[in-house]
């Protein structure tokens, strides 16, 4: 089992569309857990962070399901600017090498018209 | 104001060649990561430094070598250079190594060996 992994997309979708992302990680002890966008050609930026209890920044809604191992991202009423690569990222647990992000390899969201 | 940069933005050269890439950052960040994006879009890190000293080093090959003349600066020197180096290369920046640090990424130098 990859140590991140993702569907790979694309996932095309009109404006206004709702649209889920999933995730699943393979060290059951990792300790947090990120997405992060990637516009074509630039660098890596964080969307947001993934909290137990679940988290919901605007229009973004992200969950963690720890028994699971299983990450989501929820994008409502989707706008042409969130067209992008959507990288899962986890941090291994402590006693590893902290910091040292581990990146599935995205989600591709195109938003058309 | 650019909080991470990186030069050259694009570097392209031959076979064998030695070459390197700066990397900056203003934030005042304690840790400094260079990361290897390959052509399937695959994010994968190579080193990180945290107060000029090595934390992570992967098992990347030893003709990769870091250097970091201070706290905001790591470079990356690469030696005989090979095709399979081609890549997009990202330096990052966290306040510290830790769990919920937000990295920063520069914008990346695309490498392109012939």
């Amino acid at each position: 089992r990859k140590e991140v992994e993702q569907d790979p997309g694309p996932f095309n979708v009109p404006e206004g569309a709702t649209v889920a992302f999933n995730c699943t990680y393979s060290n059951s002890a990792s300790q947090s857990f990120f997405w992060y966008r990637q516009d074509c050609r630039k660098e890596p930026k964080l969307l947001m962070s993934v909290y137990s209890s679940g988290n919901e920044d605007g229009r973004f809604t992200a969950q963690l399901n720890r028994a699971s191992q299983y990450i989501s991202l929820l994008i409502r009423d989707s706008k042409l600017s969130d067209s992008a690569t959507y990288l899962c990222v986890v941090n291994p647990p402590p006693g590893g090498s902290q910091g040292n992000l581990i990146f599935g390899k995205g989600t591709k969201l195109s938003v058309k018209p | 104001d650019t909080a991470v940069s990186q030069t050259p933005k694009y570097l392209v050269t031959q076979m064998g060649n030695d070459k390197s890439i700066k990397c900056e950052q203003n934030l005042g960040h304690d840790t400094m990561y260079w990361y290897k994006q390959d052509s399937k879009k695959f994010l994968k890190i190579m080193f990180s430094y945290n107060n000029k000293e090595l934390i992570i080093n992967e098992t990347v090959p030893n003709r990769f070598s870091p250097k970091s003349p201070d706290k905001a600066h790591l470079n990356l020197h690469i030696n005989s250079l090979e095709l399979g180096d081609s890549a997009v290369y990202f330096c990052a920046s966290s306040r510290r190594a830790s769990d919920y640090n937000e990295q920063f990424f520069g914008p990346g130098t695309r490498l392109t060996v012939l």
